[in-house]
């Protein structure tokens, strides 16, 4: 109950393409989903995030979908650029809880 | 301007030493974490301290004790240090305040058991 299970593994897209990872969860206590960005050699950082009570956030190319009936959300980068390729991690964490449970990771990699 | 410092950045050890890594932040953060990270990137949370309370300690081996000695600071110390420690450990803290708990993690640590 407390996996966040994440695919792909990793990703190849070309320059300018759409790059898409999905996570999904059990525990339906979890009301705070966020996506990590992690470059080699720096550690996570907080690209975006969303809470349940919406289906969709948006900042700039990077959005997130969320789907609570399935207990799914996903991350979508738009016009992706050799800048974004990083490991992403999509996260989750409990109502009043400290713990984040992080799925396994995307290494993505943009193609210039 | 460093949030999230740890030291040392790098750690090469033999088997059986007892090794501490330093972690501080400065962002006026109640609660502190220690992560793992294995070689296949897989983020593994260690231990939380919330005002230098203990409030997660998942299951990690007796050798690996943390102290936290005030809000800023959250040390970890490795006894006999074994080959499978070698991995990417990482420091973060969160603001508790907005209940996001967003992590701000620190640039890790790579301990080299050899």
């Amino acid at each position: 109950q407390q996996q966040v299970k994440q695919s792909p593994q990793s990703l190849i897209v070309q320059k300018g393409g759409i790059s898409i990872i999905n996570c999904a969860y059990e525990n339906t206590a979890f009301d705070y989903f966020p996506w990590y960005q992690q470059f080699p050699g720096k550690g996570p950082a907080l690209l975006i995030a969303i809470r349940p009570d919406v289906s969709e956030k948006k900042e700039g190319r990077f959005t997130i979908s969320f789907n609570k009936s399935a207990k799914q959300f996903s991350l979508h980068i738009m016009d992706s650029q050799p800048g974004d390729s990083a490991t992403y991690f999509c996260a989750a964490s409990p109502t009043g809880g400290f713990k984040t449970i992080f799925g396994a990771g995307t290494r993505l990699f943009v193609k210039a | 301007d460093t949030a999230v410092s740890q030291t040392p950045k790098y750690l090469v050890t033999q088997m059986g030493n007892d090794k501490s890594i330093k972690c501080e932040q400065n962002l006026g953060h109640d609660t502190m974490y220690w992560y793992k990270q294995d070689s296949k990137k897989f983020l593994k949370i260690m231990f939380s301290y919330n005002n230098k309370e203990l409030i997660i300690n998942e299951t990690v081996p007796n050798r690996f004790s943390p102290k936290s000695p005030d809000k800023a600071h959250l040390n970890l110390h490795i006894n006999s240090l074994e080959l499978g420690d070698s991995a990417v450990y990482f420091c973060a803290s969160s603001n508790d305040r907005d209940f996001t708990y967003e992590q701000y993690f620190g640039p890790g640590t790579r301990l080299t058991v050899t």
